[in-house]
């Protein structure tokens, strides 16, 4: 399934860089999250876009950044990350936020802090 | 706020046998959404529930949306290893889906 695409796939970084994830959908949805995926924990919803607007930042620090510059792409802008930030991230899109929409996930971002 | 309890956390199925994942909301629920992820893979959706005490099917897989709207349950028989990954299931509330932390399964041959 190519509809959700992530790059890079594989991100090992300092606490010090700055780095970007990107997200595009192929699906011509309207809605795009930002997932964290660690080990034995549930997915935890960082951010929700809903026609380029951001309707949810929940409660994720600042070091975390998202852009969204258009209905197709979706950024999440890394810096001064902690080793407790390594883990999969998810990008998903969806239709619209209507209830009864599944979400599509790209394959992720493994990110590893050293 | 909403929380999605999933039970268990693994499950260790021989080959042929059934086996039942449950989870289960502290508050009532708009539908549940249920997802696979492979070893490896992202999550990809395999069913929605809607209705207070609705059943789905698909093949295999049995599908239960509890009366208050508040749990739900996979059923799958005679587990095959084509089964193996984690099985997520996901409450909405609003626009917000809530993940429970899944059920990975394995696969005795």
């Amino acid at each position: 399934e190519t509809g959700v695409t992530q790059t890079p796939r594989h991100l090992v970084m300092g606490m010090t860089n700055k780095k970007s994830l990107k997200c595009e959908q192929h699906l011509g949805h309207n809605a795009m999250y930002w997932y964290k995926q660690s080990a034995k924990k549930p997915l935890e919803l960082m951010f929700v876009y809903s026609l380029e607007e951001r309707v949810e930042n929940n409660s994720v620090p600042s070091r975390f950044s998202p852009e969204c510059p258009n209905s197709s792409h979706l950024f999440l802008h890394l810096h001064t990350l902690q080793p407790e930030d390594s883990a999969l991230y998810l990008c998903a899109s969806s239709q619209d936020l209507s209830w009864g929409q599944p979400q599509h996930f790209g394959d992720g971002t493994r990110l590893s802090i050293l | 706020g909403q929380q999605v309890m999933q039970i268990p956390q693994y499950q260790h199925v021989q080959e042929g046998e059934d086996f039942t994942t449950y989870c289960n909301s502290s508050t009532t629920l708009s539908n549940i959404q249920w997802y696979k992820q492979r070893p490896g893979g992202h999550p990809v959706f395999l069913i929605q529930l809607v209705k207070s005490g609705e059943v789905k099917k698909q093949k295999r897989l049995t599908f239960q949306f509890g009366e208050a709207k508040k749990n739900s349950s996979l059923h799958i028989t005679a587990t095959q290893t084509t089964d193996v990954g984690t099985y997520f299931c996901a409450g909405r509330v609003d626009y917000k889906l809530s993940f429970g932390a899944g059920t990975t399964v394995t696969v005795r041959a």
